[in-house]
């Protein structure tokens, strides 16, 4: 079965620290790998995608980098805020656009 | 912006009772897709459709049917609502593939009793 595992469940940073999480995946033929943000009684809401031509993607304070041959990507937020807290999702799909498989979350508390 | 509307926020139901779920987006995107949502197990797929009257099984699709008449609608049936199937239900869509991510809805919080 196609599996996204993702870690750690819990993660509490402070303001100012550096938050990972981490994903690792099985499928050889996922292509697109975003990551999704969801605040409590919201959707996920897509925060950044790489695919595996590169090794890193940067948007602003929020970094994806991208191991091939480990099939691991995972997320950094630099310089975490309270406003970063929320619940993280890692995916993989063979298309953007295409189904995707998650991870099973990463909730992120960020204190002040 | 895209606009992905989910019919009820909360919904509760009678065990055995059919159910459904409607979602509807605005921007003219061709793939939709039904998750659910529980704590600790993250988000799962139970059905996909990349054009109208195209449905595809997901990962958990036991249980549930689709129906997809027209290309901005999207609807999830419980065709006998259990109480396992209480969850919080997402519905998504993407405009065609290669390019762009999901637009999520904010959710249908289902609770069978």
């Amino acid at each position: 079965q196609q599996q996204v595992k993702q870690s750690p469940q819990s993660l509490i940073v402070q303001k100012g620290g550096i938050s990972i999480i981490n994903c690792a995946y099985e499928n050889t033929a996922f292509d697109y790998f975003p990551w999704y943000q969801q605040f409590p009684g919201k959707g996920p809401a897509l925060l950044i995608a790489i695919r595996p031509d590169v090794s890193e993607k940067k948007e602003g304070r929020f970094t994806i980098s991208f191991n091939k041959s480990a099939k691991q990507f995972s997320l950094h937020i630099m310089d975490s805020q309270p406003g970063d807290s929320a619940t993280y999702f890692c995916a993989a799909s063979i298309q953007a656009g295409t189904a995707l498989i998650f991870g099973k979350g990463t909730t992120l508390s960020v204190s002040s | 912006d895209v606009k992905v509307t989910q019919s009820s926020r909360y919904l509760v139901k009678r065990t055995g009772e059919k159910v459904f779920l409607e979602c509807v987006q605005d921007m003219d995107h061709e793939n939709m897709f039904w998750y659910r949502q529980d704590p600790g197990l993250g988000l799962r797929l139970i059905y996909f459709s990349y054009d109208v009257k195209m449905k595809e099984k997901g990962d958990i699709p036991e249980g549930y049917s689709v129906s997809r008449e027209k290309k901005e609608r999207f609807s999830l049936i419980l065709e006998s609502a259990s109480t396992n199937q209480t969850s919080m239900y997402l519905c998504a869509s993407a405009k065609g593939t290669g390019v762009y991510g999901y637009t999520f809805g904010s959710g249908t919080r289902l609770t069978v009793v």
